[in-house]
């Protein structure tokens, strides 16, 4: 399968320990993009990499939180002190931009469920 | 201002009939208007997409309808089948990487 794989699928911790989840984007693709998704909503956006450049950080990323890629491949999403309000989906996507267009599919993962007791 | 509204939150379709989500949107940078389609336990998949100088785009039985002007745009579902129930996502995208979402409509086919 050579889709965007997310590691952990599933986490379960305890209020106040500190979680970090793995994004492999599809080979080659050069954006990385990071969302959340609670019960019943659409996935929101947190933040995004263009190759190693983290370039735009939601007012959602708290300081907490904090996103690296640094290779320009996978990608690592870190949770620090979590709080029960950040049980949720994280889905990871990446896209290829191009110089002709910036309107580039992007693949999603399969996510990874957080549960903080 | 940034907000994509979806309705309706869920909807229940007979197999062969027509689902129709509608969503609606106040930001004018808008550029490109993808629809998701998300199955338990699955991120998000593009569905179709359209840009708002096209008033409507069809892929198979899938047809985004768009309205610049009332500045909303509708996916229809025709000849629904079971194997299309899942969560739809309508979204809107501005400066080319940041995904708005909608809040999703759960759509059911029954047999």
């Amino acid at each position: 399968d050579t889709g965007v794989s997310q590691d952990p699928r599933h986490k379960i911790t305890k209020r106040g320990q500190n979680v970090t989840f793995r994004c492999d984007p599809i080979s080659e693709h050069n954006r990385l993009y990071w969302y959340r998704q609670t019960l019943g909503q659409g996935p929101e956006f947190l933040t995004y990499f263009q190759n190693e450049a983290q370039l735009e950080k939601s007012r959602l990323l708290s300081d907490r939180f904090s996103a690296e890629r640094p290779k320009g491949s996978f990608s690592t999403l870190e949770i620090q002190r979590t709080e029960q309000g950040d049980s949720a989906m994280y889905l990871c996507a990446s896209s290829f931009l191009t110089g002709q267009s910036s309107y580039n599919e992007q693949f999603f993962g399969p996510g990874t469920r957080l549960t903080v007791l | 201002q940034q907000q994509v509204k979806q309705s309706p939150q869920s909807l229940i379709v007979q197999k062969g009939g027509i689902s129709i989500i509608n969503c609606a949107y106040e930001n004018t940078a808008f550029d490109y208007f993808p629809w998701y389609q998300q199955f338990p336990g699955k991120g998000p998949a593009l569905l179709i997409a359209i840009r708002p100088d096209v008033s409507e785009k069809k892929e198979g039985r899938f047809t985004i309808s768009f309205n610049k002007s009332a500045k909303q745009f509708s996916l229809h579902i025709m000849d629904s089948q079971p194997g299309d129930s899942a969560t739809y996502f309508c979204a809107a995208r501005t400066g080319g990487f940041k995904t708005i979402f909608g809040a999703g409509t759960r759509l059911f086919v029954k047999a």
